[in-house]
């Protein structure tokens, strides 16, 4: 069965530090992968995803994502953090031939100004 | 840019009660699913949707919930008798295609709190 590792329940980091989540998945087929991001009292936007190709990834307000299949992982990475990314962050993952998304627990990111 | 839109935001609910939560999905979106997040816990799939009926179910799904397309717009998802355990925030998502190259949309969510 499918599954979703997010190694860091919560993170807090300093506004311009850099950030990396984990996120490591286990599916020993092809993987279509999402990092989606849900903002205090708001729903969840997709940040990223990864289906084929580079598999350096960039999304939407200066994140990325790089996806290592050696190691199942494709952690998110964000140079300098501001105040306003202040989110719980998913990683998922959609394997196979089902059409569900599989998400880890959460990693809740917490900004000081 | 096209959104999901659930209604209610919040409801509350006494246990045993019924409940319809409902979604409206993109309009040219083709499959449709539900996940809910208990507090604290991660986003659990229920059930996902496709040509009018049920795809796929988790073992959350079980017989007290049931979903409907009644109108072609509308997406709902019903349970029967609620029990605390359902109190939840429950998000409706739509997508173009089911296993191809798209991410999903997910509506706003609706709080469900059982009391």
């Amino acid at each position: 069965a499918q599954s979703v590792s997010q190694h860091n329940h919560h993170v807090i980091l300093s506004e311009a530090a850099s950030l990396e989540l984990g996120c490591n998945y286990s599916y020993g087929g092809t993987v279509n992968l999402f990092w989606y991001v849900q903002y205090p009292g708001q729903h969840l936007q997709l940040l990223l995803k990864y289906f084929s190709g580079d598999p350096l990834v960039k999304g939407i307000k200066g994140f990325e994502a790089e996806f290592i299949k050696s190691k199942f992982s494709f952690n998110l990475r964000k140079p300098s953090v501001q105040w306003s990314d202040t989110a719980e962050y998913f990683c998922a993952v959609k394997g196979g031939s089902q059409g569900n998304l599989i998400f880890g627990k959460g990693t809740k990111l917490s900004v000081k100004p | 840019e096209p959104e999901v839109t659930q209604t209610p935001s919040h409801q509350v609910t006494q246990m045993g009660q019924e409940v319809i939560l409902r979604c409206v999905p993109i309009s040219n979106h083709l499959y449709f699913y539900w996940y809910r997040q208990i507090l604290g816990q991660k986003v659990e799939f229920l059930v996902s949707f496709y040509n009018n009926e049920i795809s796929e179910k988790s073992e959350i799904f079980d017989d007290q919930f049931s979903v409907e397309r009644p109108d072609g717009s509308n997406f709902t998802l019903k349970i029967r008798s609620t029990k605390l355990e359902d109190s939840a925030m429950y998000f409706c998502a739509s997508s173009e295609q089911g296993a191809g190259n798209y991410g999903y949309t997910f509506g706003s969510g609706t709080r469900l709190t059982v009391v």
